[in-house]
């Protein structure tokens, strides 16, 4: 089976631009999860989804980061506008189930820098 | 909220010699726990998890890792490494009824010939 992909694999951007990161999770795989490492710290929690709802979006960081995942399928993560401080790497997996035993598949990741 | 400390940041090790890496974390419910590898240029990959049962659990690879709770380590070892051994490993913590992972920082293991 086709793994998680996540496009673009990098992404140079201006401050104030918006950038749009894709994810194509597993399919069938209804919980999808973004995370964010920024400067070889730790890969941090942005948010769950169910299908086409977001379960938890604690870690969105603020506003400027808006996650969609429009018919259960792939999902999309916009931040509008960039800030120096989002540089770094964001990471998207996908699970069947919800169980801890399930695991996890990550993608690549997109590197993001702002300039 | 649970934290998780990897007290390594860099591991230089030669082939063929064992490798032992660190990972503490704190939490005040019980826990699952588990590594990840990530190789050059690819995504991070599950090398073993600890959920219940035998506190002693191996990888397909060689790894292993043991889940000491007096301690709150989940050390991940390696009798004897390869070259293709090189990349960065986390260790990542979570909870039961919240799936999200938390990871520590990562530790960069380089395997020298």
């Amino acid at each position: 089976e086709a793994g998680v992909t996540q496009f673009p694999s990098h992404s140079v951007i201006e401050k104030g631009q918006t950038v749009t990161l894709r994810c194509d999770p597993i399919s069938g795989h209804d919980n999808l999860y973004w995370y964010r490492r920024v400067m070889g710290k730790e890969i941090k929690f942005l948010l769950h989804f169910v299908k086409e709802s977001k379960q938890d979006e604690s870690g969105m960081p603020n506003n400027r980061f808006l996650a969609e995942r429009t018919g259960g399928t792939y999902s999309t993560l916009k931040v509008q506008p960039a800030e120096l401080e989002d540089s770094g790497v964001y990471f998207c997996a996908s699970s069947h189930g919800r169980g801890h035993g399930y695991g996890y598949t990550f993608g690549s990741g997109t590197r993001l820098t702002v300039v | 909220a649970q934290s998780v400390t990897q007290l390594d940041s860099q591991v230089p090790v030669f082939e063929e010699a064992p490798v032992e890496l660190r990972c503490n974390y704190s939490s005040s419910v019980s826990v699952y726990l588990f590594w990840y590898v990530q190789y050059p240029n690819q995504g991070l990959q599950l090398l073993l998890k600890y959920l219940s049962g035998s506190t002693l659990v191996e990888s397909i690879n060689g790894f292993e890792a043991e889940f000491n709770k007096s301690q709150t380590s989940f050390h991940l070892r390696k009798p004897s490494v390869h070259i293709s051994d090189t990349a960065e490993y986390f260790c990542a913590v979570s909870v039961t009824n919240d799936y999200k992972l938390s990871f520590g920082a990562g530790t960069t293991v380089t395997v020298r010939a």
